[in-house]
């Protein structure tokens, strides 16, 4: 079983639509959450922290679930400029673990 | 804003060829990372340092040296590239202490023939 799992996808969804990911992880000592946003032959960037509190950033909500071991991703209001892959990952100590990634395609 | 920086963004080699591959930070972090991307598996860590002079072997080291001389610069080797090591290397940092994120540099598409 790989450490941090994502449903590779694609999600196809229109403007507007609200989608959600999750992402579950199997190591429970893992203390830091992230998301990171992948365009087509770029590299990963930060999108966001995600804070045992949940934590909001505009059209976008991150949630941990330390019970059952998954942290999800919320955005609001798809635009067209949403669409990339998006890569949960957690970690402890100095290193992360990275799932494949999620695939977000926002059509008009 | 954390910038990394490598020193390829498109490499092609052949088979044999012993392949360097540069990453410079300049944020002072003192962890580096050097992982592998290819279709349906992800990023996998290749080699991490959490210091000058320090390394340690990642997920899929076989095949892969590094070198960390200066706090800013890690250094990957391909000491005999093959054609199984076509993919694109990313480059990270990321401090040693409190949140752990991880900035990518752009990342360098290698292609051994």
């Amino acid at each position: 079983r790989k450490e941090v799992e994502q449903d590779p996808g694609p999600f196809n969804v229109p403007e507007g639509a609200t989608v959600a990911f999750n992402c579950t992880y199997s190591n429970s000592a893992s203390q830091s959450f992230f998301w990171y946003r992948q365009d087509c032959r770029k590299e990963p960037k930060l999108l966001m922290s995600v804070y045992s509190s949940g934590n909001e950033d505009g059209r976008f909500t991150a949630q941990l679930n330390r019970a059952s071991q998954y942290i999800s991703l919320l955005i609001r209001d798809s635009k067209l400029s949403d669409s990339a892959t998006y890569l949960c990952a957690g970690g402890y100590g100095n290193k992360l673990v990275f799932g494949a990634g999620t695939i977000l395609r926002v059509k008009s | 804003d954390v910038k990394v920086t490598q020193s390829s963004r498109y490499l092609v080699k052949r088979t044999g060829e012993k392949v360097f591959l540069e990453c410079v930070q300049d944020m002072d972090h003192e962890n580096m990372f050097w992982y592998r991307q290819d279709p349906g598996l992800g990023l996998r860590l290749i080699y991490f340092s959490y210091d000058v002079k320090m390394k340690e072997k990642g997920d899929i080291p076989e095949g892969y040296s590094v070198s960390r001389e200066k706090k800013e610069r890690f250094s990957l080797i391909l000491e005999s590239a093959s054609t199984n090591q076509t993919s694109m290397y990313l480059c990270a940092s990321s401090r040693t202490s409190g949140r752990l994120e991880q900035f990518f540099g752009p990342g360098t598409r290698l292609t051994v023939l």
